[in-house]
Formats: C-alpha cells, sequence, structure tokens
C-alpha cells in the first residue's frame, strides 16, 4: 500500500525556537501534499495545502509566516514551525494524495509528530 | 452553514456484534467519500473511498454506503473484534471545495471481549 513516513515523531523545543517536520512519500509521488493540526479528541484542522513545485495554500487564519511549508520534490514536503510558542504545541500531520495506480483520489496520512513547545 | 457531522458519543458494543457508524453532511457536494481509522497518537490509516455514483463498497468485514438524496454515509463492521476499537473518520472531497478533504470529527469505538 501506499506510505507515508513523518519524521521526527516526537519533538520538545524551549519557545522560540524554530522546528522542522519533515513528510515523505515512500513508494508513490505525491502530486500534493496536505498539512494537518489535531487538537486530543478533535478532528483534523487543514492548515495548508502544497503542490510540489509551488507555493503552499494556507487556509484562513493560519499564518504563513509561521508555518513554512516547502515541497521541493514529488516525495518530499516539510513543516518549520517558526519562533514556536507553547500554544503551537499539538499533533502534526501530513498526507499525500498522489500519482499513478489508481491513486489520484485516496489521500494517505503519515504517523503524526507531535510537538511539545515549553 | 456547511457541516459534516459524525456521532460524537462513543459506540460500545459487544464482539461479534454489527458496529454502524453514521456520517452526516450538509451545504456539500461530494465527489467522494473516505473512511479513515485513527489509532491514539497516530495518524489516520484509509480504509475505504466511495464515490457519489456508488451505493455502496466492501472490503473484507466493512461496508460503506452512501446516500446522496438522505447526504449520509454509514460504515458497518460485521462480525466486530476488540482489535478494531479506535476513532473512525469520515471525510468527503467536495467539488466545491478545491479538492480539500473535509473531516468529520469522528466516533470512537469500543469493542468488548
Amino acid at each position: 500500500g501506499a506510505v507515508v513516513s513523518q519524521h521526527p515523531s516526537r519533538v520538545i523545543c524551549k519557545s522560540g525556537t524554530s522546528v522542522k517536520i519533515e513528510c515523505r512519500s515512500l513508494d508513490f509521488q505525491a502530486t500534493t501534499m496536505f498539512w494537518y493540526r489535531q487538537f486530543p479528541k478533535k478532528s483534523l484542522m487543514l492548515m495548508a495545502t502544497s503542490n510540489e513545485g509551488s507555493k503552499a495554500t494556507y487556509e484562513q487564519g493560519v499564518e504563513k509566516d509561521k508555518f513554512l511549508i516547502n515541497h521541493a520534490s514529488l516525495t518530499l514536503s516539510t513543516l518549520t514551525v517558526t519562533s514556536a510558542h507553547p500554544e503551537d504545541s499539538s499533533f502534526y500531520i501530513c498526507s499525500a494524495r498522489g500519482l499513478g495506480q489508481g491513486r489520484s483520489n485516496e489521500q494517505f496520512f503519515g504517523p503524526g509528530t507531535r510537538l511539545t513547545v515549553l | 452553514s456547511q457541516k459534516i457531522e459524525q456521532n460524537s458519543e462513543a459506540l460500545n458494543i459487544q464482539e461479534g456484534k454489527t458496529a454502524t457508524l453514521t456520517c452526516n453532511y450538509t451545504n456539500y457536494s461530494p465527489a467522494y467519500l473516505q473512511w479513515y481509522r485513527q489509532d491514539p497518537g497516530r495518524g489516520p490509516v484509509f480504509l475505504l473511498l466511495i464515490r457519489e455514483n456508488e451505493k455502496e463498497k466492501r472490503k473484507e468485514r466493512l461496508k460503506v454506503t452512501f446516500d446522496t438524496t438522505l447526504k449520509q454515509s454509514l460504515f458497518h463492521i460485521t462480525a466486530s473484534q476488540p482489535a478494531d476499537s479506535a476513532t473512525y473518520l469520515c471525510a468527503l472531497r467536495s467539488t466545491n471545495q478545491g479538492g480539500k478533504l473535509i473531516f468529520g470529527q469522528g466516533t470512537e469505538l469500543s469493542v468488548k471481549p
């Protein structure tokens, strides 16, 4: 099946520092990648959508200067949380939608990254 | 307003029974609907996709129905097992939302032995 990996799975950082999270599609090419945020017992909230080689489209209320997204290749997207604050602590999940093998409609998710900002 | 709603109350059933989860939506025109399973601290795992012109889809012990008149999808797990205990999310991709996948809040299923 389609596999999406995320790294790191868990990160603790100090307030004011930046954290980078990587998302990779391992066995398919992802034309579009998505970044979600999830609070405990809540649904997934879409933060932004990125297409390979172009700028990300951010959802309303999401600060693009704070959450920097790069989709440099068909298998890699990164989310950088800049100048992190405790309120940025959350579970961040990436997702990829891909090309070929009938996968253009299915969306596959990474295992998530738990970010804790002290 | 646009809404996608799942039963927010946890569903508790006995092993061997059929679990039925509901997903209702309003003011969307879904091209298709997907069901995911999510375990605590993990990302969602894709289970099934059903398109707007399909009434039913099956995969092993799973069955999904899609009624665009009622604006509802039902997700069934037959012969449920304790290992099926998880949160189940429905998500729709709407023709008027730029292709984004919009999620319901999920229903927590607990299967007791």
